[in-house]
């Protein structure tokens, strides 16, 4: 099992610019989460799906940022325009349900200049 | 009503002394509580998790402690060891409809072990 894996690792991107993060989470996990850490803020959680289908994204910024799961086994997180105020680590999350507990992949670290 | 409060924001402690964290919480419906553990340019890891049915777990060094009545649960490191340096969170979820299996996540406490 490979885990979660998120790409890129590391993103640096000019202002303006459309920045899309990539997620492929566990097979057989029914959720996904994505989550937003800077130092001011801590853990955000931005969205998440059960079974491809988006459930909560009220912790989406603004309209500048997407998020898609077209199967089960992608998610892309999209931010159209960047802002350097998104600067931050972007970490996908996976879990089969309520009481296992999330996978998080090793983030992507986005930098907007 | 969804917070979960952490403190401290930063611990440091002795090598093989006894680090503890606490957090509180005001959601009675909550009834799942992991902890995290990360260490630098990596992703939270599961460390131990507890449910509100009994009041303490633990696993190796690490133990957490539950008191329902007075909503609140605290992980403890026994023999801390310089690899344990590293962010912990709590965190919360309960089951429900959709929209209240999410995690809500502690603020983080910075954990160093000094030799």
């Amino acid at each position: 099992d490979a885990g979660v894996i998120q790409s890129p690792r590391h993103e640096v991107t000019e202002m303006g610019q459309e920045v899309t993060l990539r997620c492929k989470p566990i097979s057989g996990h029914d959720y996904l989460f994505w989550y937003r850490q800077t130092m001011m803020r801590g853990l955000e959680l931005l969205i998440y799906f059960n079974n491809n289908v988006p459930i909560d994204d009220s912790g989406m910024p603004e309209d500048r940022f997407s998020a898609k799961m077209p199967n089960a086994s992608f998610s892309t997180l999209k931010i159209q325009p960047s802002e350097p105020r998104d600067s931050a680590v972007y970490f996908c999350a996976s879990t089969p349900g309520h009481l296992y507990g999330y996978t998080f992949g090793s983030g992507t670290r986005l930098t907007v200049v | 009503q969804q917070q979960v409060k952490q403190s401290p924001q930063s611990l440091i402690v002795q090598k093989g002394g006894i680090s503890i964290i606490n957090c509180a919480y005001e959601n009675t419906a909550f009834d799942y509580f992991p902890w995290y553990q990360q260490f630098p340019g990596k992703g939270p890891a599961l460390l131990i998790a507890i449910r509100p049915d009994v009041s303490e777990k633990k696993e190796g060094r690490f133990t957490i402690s539950f008191n329902k009545s007075a909503k609140q649960f605290s992980l403890h490191i026994m023999d801390s060891q310089p690899g344990d340096s590293a962010t912990y969170f709590c965190a919360a979820s309960m089951i429900g409809n959709f929209g209240n299996e999410k995690l809500t996540f502690g603020t983080g406490t910075r954990l160093t072990i000094i030799p």
